[in-house]
């Protein structure tokens, strides 16, 4: 079966500085993957997505950053974290065989301070 | 173009049934629902494809109109482990693709004992 893995569970950072979270999946191959980004209260707010190594399409102009350096990998970066940043940071994936049916890590839970 | 949701919260008691609804001005690939409890990751619940399509699994059941512009999701006969917030995700293409999904702003349900 599928797990999909996120790390760290929670992480507070101060203004400016930079930040790495990471995604991995497991038990499958050549997924599609995905960040989202929820801020408190709100809904779900797509912020990358990749349907294959190194292939990276951005929907929100912002500073963060998305690679895929390997097959079932998928990290979100900043250089400088801004207040507004803070949220609860989702990874998903979804098979390309399927009809998009996506799948949630836990979640990473960012406070900018 | 994000699709709507209504109403934007419900509250039950146990045992009572719930409808939850999502709309699109345009016709729709595909809808997704999603449950996410509070501060856990959204869990897929369901996808409908097809226009006139009904499914479900338990006392959790969706629907999808003919025009495939407005998907209902019912809730019978509720239980306290139904609280959450739902969203319904609508599919479409994106340049030829058919990667994302456009997320509804989400319906908070609390079942009440």
């Amino acid at each position: 079966s599928q797990t999909i893995h996120q790390w760290p569970a929670t992480l507070v950072q101060p203004v400016g500085s930079p930040l790495s979270l990471e995604c991995t999946v497991e038990g499958t191959s050549n997924p599609n993957l995905y960040w989202y980004r929820q801020a408190a209260g709100r809904g779900l707010q797509l912020l990358f997505y990749s349907v294959g190594i190194g292939q990276i399409s951005s929907e929100v102009p912002q500073n963060l950053s998305a690679s895929r350096p390997q097959d079932r990998q998928f990290i979100l970066s900043s250089k400088k974290l801004l207040l507004s940043d803070s949220g609860f940071y989702l990874c998903a994936w979804s098979s390309h065989r399927g009809y998009n049916e996506q799948y949630f890590g836990p979640g990473t839970r960012l406070t900018v301070t | 173009q994000q699709p709507v949701q209504s109403p934007q919260a419900v509250i039950l008691r146990e045992g009572e049934d719930a409808v939850i609804n999502c709309s699109s001005s345009k016709a729709l690939y595909s809808v997704h629902w999603y449950r996410q409890k509070h501060g856990e990751a959204p869990v897929f619940l369901m996808i409908l494809l097809k226009g006139g399509e009904q499914k479900g699994h338990d006392k959790i059941s969706a629907s999808f109109n003919e025009k495939k512009q407005q998907s209902s999701l019912y809730l019978t006969a509720s239980q306290l482990s139904y609280s959450g917030t739902y969203f319904c995700g609508t599919g479409g293409y994106s340049g030829g693709s058919n990667y994302k999904l456009t997320f509804g702003k989400g319906t908070l349900l609390t079942v009440n004992p």
